[in-house]
């Protein structure tokens, strides 16, 4: 069962590069790793997806290393609005389409 | 506009009845889930379906049940048998892929009196 792992919290300043670390060590060699932001009483919402090296969009990074076996989502600038819960997502690719949040990471960006 | 609904927005609910939460989406999406959110925790999964008329428990299925008669549409309903309902439920579909990206509705948050 792909699990995935990561910090419960982390604190940072507007104008910061903020990174995440997400680690999956079960994950499967078909799964794509996505990242979701969450807004309090809202649903989640995407950011990015990737399956290995880097990936890059208007928002944000994400860097896979070769072995896949966590992944990092790189916040560029973050600004007060990036307040919020990230969780990364691997499918479970034992049972193909059971996709299974982690325990997400509260981000709080301070003035 | 295409998206999910989820409806309603709130709901209340005595204990021993049983309540169904409404999720429809017209994104034409194969794949559709049901997650529950407690404050200040993660999301777990409830029950997903891949397909119409088959559906799979998630992690926490106890006390919950759903159908899948249509490809639009994925009700939850949340029974008397389970113990602690008052929650936030959110509803997800994706096209049936390793590279879809879930879309969530705006959930439904119930509370037991």
């Amino acid at each position: 069962l792909a699990k995935t792992t990561q910090p419960v919290s982390m604190d940072s300043y507007e104008g910061q590069e903020v990174n995440i670390t997400c680690s999956h060590n079960n994950i499967a060699t078909n799964d794509y790793i996505t990242w979701y932001q969450q807004f309090p009483s809202q649903g989640p919402r995407f950011i990015i997806q990737g399956y290995k090296t880097k990936v890059t969009n208007e928002v944000a990074s994400l860097f896979i290393p070769a072995d896949r076996k966590s992944s990092t989502l790189s916040l560029p600038r973050v600004s007060l609005s990036d307040t919020a819960v990230y969780y990364c997502l691997v499918g479970d690719g034992n049972q193909g389409g059971k996709l299974i949040f982690g325990q997400g990471t509260e981000l709080s960006v301070k003035p | 506009d295409g998206g999910i609904t989820q409806s309603p927005k709130y709901l209340f609910r005595k204990e021993g009845q049983n309540v169904t939460l409404s999720c429809e989406q017209n994104l034409n999406h194969d794949a559709m889930y049901w997650y529950r959110q407690d404050p200040g925790q993660g999301l777990r999964l409830i029950y997903y379906s891949q397909i119409v008329n088959d559906f799979q428990k998630g992690d926490i299925a106890e006390g919950y049940s759903v159908s899948r008669e249509k490809k639009e549409s994925f009700p939850l309903t949340v029974t008397s048998a389970q113990k602690n309902p008052t929650a936030f439920y959110l509803c997800a579909s994706r096209r049936q892929s390793n590279t879809g990206e879930l879309f969530f509705g705006e959930g439904s948050r119930l509370t037991v009196l």
